[in-house]
C-alpha cells in the first residue's frame, strides 16, 4: 500500500538553530500539504502545493518558515531560526487532486526546540 | 469563522460498551466531512468521507453519519485496539481547506 514518507521522525534542536523536514508523497499525488499539530489540538494547515506551485501559504510564518517542492514531487519544510513555540508535530499529507479529495498523512516529524 | 467542535474531549469505555462521538460544525458550503483515527505519535489515518446529510458509512465496528449540523461516529462493541484519538475535519468550499476539530480521545478498557 502506498504511503507518505517523512523524515526525520524525531528532531531535537536548540532555539535559533535551523531545521528541515522532508516529505515524499504518494506516487502520482499532485497536491501536497504541510500541517502543524500542537499536542491536544487538531492539525492546522501551513502550506499547500499543487505540483510545484504554492496554492495556499496564508498560515505559514514566512519570517522564519519556508517550503519548497521544486520538481513537483517531494518537498522540504524549513524553519530558521527555530523558536521554543515551534515545538510540535509536523505532518505532511498528499491527495490526488485539490478540492474535496481524501488527504493521506505521513507519520509526522516530532520537533522539540530546547 | 469556521468552527469544528468535537465532544466529548475524552471518553472511557469498557470493552463491548457501545457509544457515539460527536462532531458539530458551523461552516457554510460544506463540501465534505472527514473522520480520521490518530494513534499516539503517529499521523492521522483516514476512516470515512461524508458528503451530504443523511449519508452513512460503515467500517468494521465504526459507523459515521451526517446531518446538516453535525456528524456522529458510532462505535459498536469496541475493543481495546479501538483506543485512539478520533479527529473530525470539514472541507469548506470558500476557503478550500480542511479544518480539523481538536479530537476525541477514546480509551477502551479490557
Amino acid at each position: 500500500e502506498a504511503e507518505v514518507a517523512q523524515s526525520p521522525r524525531y528532531k531535537i534542536t536548540e532555539k535559533s538553530q535551523a531545521v528541515a523536514f522532508w516529505c515524499d508523497p504518494i506516487s502520482g499525488h499532485a497536491t501536497l500539504y504541510w500541517y502543524r499539530q500542537i499536542l491536544g489540538q487538531g492539525p492546522e494547515l501551513l502550506v499547500q502545493f499543487q505540483d510545484e506551485s504554492v496554492v495556499d501559504d496564508s498560515q505559514l510564518p514566512k519570517d522564519r518558515f519556508s517550503a519548497e517542492r521544486l520538481k513537483g514531487v517531494d518537498s522540504t519544510l524549513k524553519i530558521q531560526p527555530a523558536e521554543l513555540g515551534d515545538s510540535a508535530m509536523y505532518l505532511c499529507a498528499s491527495s490526488s487532486r485539490t478540492g474535496v479529495d481524501t488527504q493521506y498523512f505521513g507519520p509526522g516529524t516530532r520537533l522539540t526546540v530546547l | 469563522e469556521d468552527q469544528v467542535t468535537q465532544s466529548p474531549e475524552a471518553l472511557r469505555l469498557q470493552e463491548g460498551e457501545s457509544s457515539s462521538l460527536n462532531c458539530s460544525y458551523t461552516v457554510s458550503g460544506l463540501r465534505g466531512l472527514f473522520w480520521y483515527r490518530q494513534d499516539p505519535g503517529k499521523g492521522p489515518e483516514f476512516l470515512f468521507t461524508l458528503y451530504s446529510a443523511g449519508e452513512e458509512k460503515e467500517k468494521e465496528r465504526l459507523k459515521a453519519t451526517l446531518t446538516k449540523k453535525e456528524s456522529f461516529l458510532h462505535i459498536t462493541a469496541p475493543k481495546p485496539e479501538d483506543s485512539a484519538t478520533y479527529l473530525c475535519a470539514v472541507f469548506q468550499g470558500g476557503s478550500e481547506k480542511l479544518v480539523f476539530g481538536k479530537g476525541t480521545k477514546l480509551t477502551v478498557n479490557p
